[in-house]
């Protein structure tokens, strides 16, 4: 099955700061590679994803990067804010995979120093 | 997000006791899923449905037990708790086939003691 490993496990930056999340996978059929944010307390949710056929995706302050060839994909999140502390997921999922089940990382804990 | 519930939000119970974990959607999506998370473990995958009446393992099983009698509803059990159950559990849904984002719902706290 997949595998994904997540680094570092933990991340403190000084606000306005960049912080640079990375993930690897074991599957090279893997083609979905979503990103996920959890504030303490809270239910993760969706924040960004890309799929296998893109190399970089944006949204505001917030892009996702992915290198097939090395199978790792990475969370750029730049001007960084009190509020962008929170743990973060990346996963993993493609066609090899039953279901549609998405392989997790072991998660990134954020925190943006004021 | 009021679309996936789950019920009770928190609850403690003691060693060897039957329960019961409810999940709702009301998204009519195929796909729903049951994870725990535990510090240093992430989110691991307990048990998931594709469609009504089919379920299958994921990496965590032993010691749960599903069903999906209709679409919406998703209820995990926990057949005889110990206390490595204790955790916090986390229903999700997915529309239908992969690479589709998965929805979680506001997650239960279970204590076993």
């Amino acid at each position: 099955g997949e595998n994904v490993e997540q680094h570092p496990s933990t991340l403190s930056v000084q606000e306005g700061d960049s912080a640079v999340i990375k993930c690897t996978y074991s599957d090279s059929a893997s083609n979905y590679f979503p990103w996920y944010k959890q504030e303490l307390g809270k239910r993760p949710q969706l924040i960004i994803d890309i799929r296998s056929n893109v190399g970089e995706k944006k949204d505001q302050r917030i892009a996702v990067t992915l290198n097939k060839t090395a199978k790792h994909f990475s969370l750029h999140i730049t001007e960084t804010q009190p509020e962008d502390s929170a743990v973060y997921f990346c996963a993993a999922s493609g066609p090899r995979i039953a279901g549609n089940m998405l392989t997790f990382g072991g998660g990134t804990r954020l925190m943006v120093k004021p | 997000d009021a679309g996936i519930t789950q019920s009770p939000r928190y609850k403690i119970t003691e060693t060897g006791r039957q329960v019961t974990l409810m999940c709702h959607q009301t998204w009519s999506h195929s796909y729903m899923f049951w994870y725990r998370q535990d510090l240093g473990h992430g989110l691991r995958l307990i048990y998931y449905s594709a469609a009504a009446d089919i379920t299958d393992k994921g990496e965590v099983s032993d010691g749960y037990v599903v069903s999906r009698s209709k679409t919406e509803n998703f209820p995990l059990t926990l057949e005889s708790a110990t206390r490595s159950q204790t955790s916090v559990y986390f229903c999700a849904s997915s529309e239908s086939g992969r690479g589709n984002t998965i929805y979680f719902g506001e997650g239960s706290w279970l204590t076993v003691v």
